[in-house]
């Protein structure tokens, strides 16, 4: 499955900051997704990242908060925007990639781990 | 829409022992595809197992299998001979056979404690 590289893996932010998270993927994709998962919970699909057009995001997230990047097959940002103490969470970076059996499956980066102050 | 729910917000089990971790999800199509995950302390979310709704064979991966129920809408996974590096969280997810990779739906997960 893709090796994926995601940056800084943790960080401390100070209110009303931005922060631009990185995620290298070691094989040319089509899509990638960029997850929240907030203290203590599951995971929340933010956007999906398109290379050449502008990302897709799911309800409740939206351009001005969450802009992202995606210059080429291999590589996105996500940038989190004026943060907030409620914008502390884990933020992971993914794609699909073969997996069992040859099946596509979603393959997740180690997550960048925000704390807001 | 589809529902995941994982009832055990936290399981423990003795090394070498035997645990099974419970996960029901709410759909109304036929055809799809279940996972787990496991999330160490390290954050890096690792797949576990997959099975696909058609398939009536139980998916096995060395010591994790699962028990499918399709009829009861119920995935269970089964930790077998469990061993310190199994603790982690565990999520499992669906995701319909129709739907991209990004109509991924994650339960609250279960985080597994094992007990040397």
């Amino acid at each position: 499955s893709a090796v994926i590289s995601q940056k800084p893996s943790r960080d401390i932010c100070q209110r009303g900051t931005s922060l631009t998270i990185q995620c290298q993927v070691d094989s040319q994709v089509t899509m990638m997704f960029w997850y929240r998962q907030q203290p203590g919970q599951s995971l929340t699909l933010i956007a999906t990242a398109n290379q050449g057009s502008e990302a897709t995001y799911e309800s409740g997230f939206v351009i001005d908060k969450f802009p992202i990047s995606r210059p080429n097959l291999t590589f996105s940002t996500l940038t989190v925007s004026n943060m907030s103490p409620e914008d502390s969470s884990i933020y992971l970076c993914s794609v699909v990639s073969p997996g069992f059996s040859g099946a596509n499956v979603l393959t997740f980066g180690a997550g960048s781990r925000l704390t807001v102050l | 829409a589809q529902t995941v729910t994982q009832s055990q917000p936290e399981m423990s089990v003795q090394e070498a022992e035997t645990v099974t971790l419970s996960c029901t999800y709410d759909t109304s199509e036929s055809d799809y595809y279940l996972f787990w995950y496991k999330q160490p302390p390290s954050r890096q979310m690792i797949l576990v197992i997959r099975q696909e709704a058609y398939k009536q064979q139980n998916a096995t991966e060395n010591r994790f299998s699962v028990n499918f129920q399709k009829a009861a809408k119920s995935f269970s996974l089964k930790i077998s001979d469990s061993q310190l590096g199994d603790a982690a969280m565990y999520f499992c997810a669906y995701r319909s056979s129709s739907g991209s990779a990004r109509q991924l739906t994650f339960g609250s997960g279960t985080q597994l404690t094992v007990l040397p």
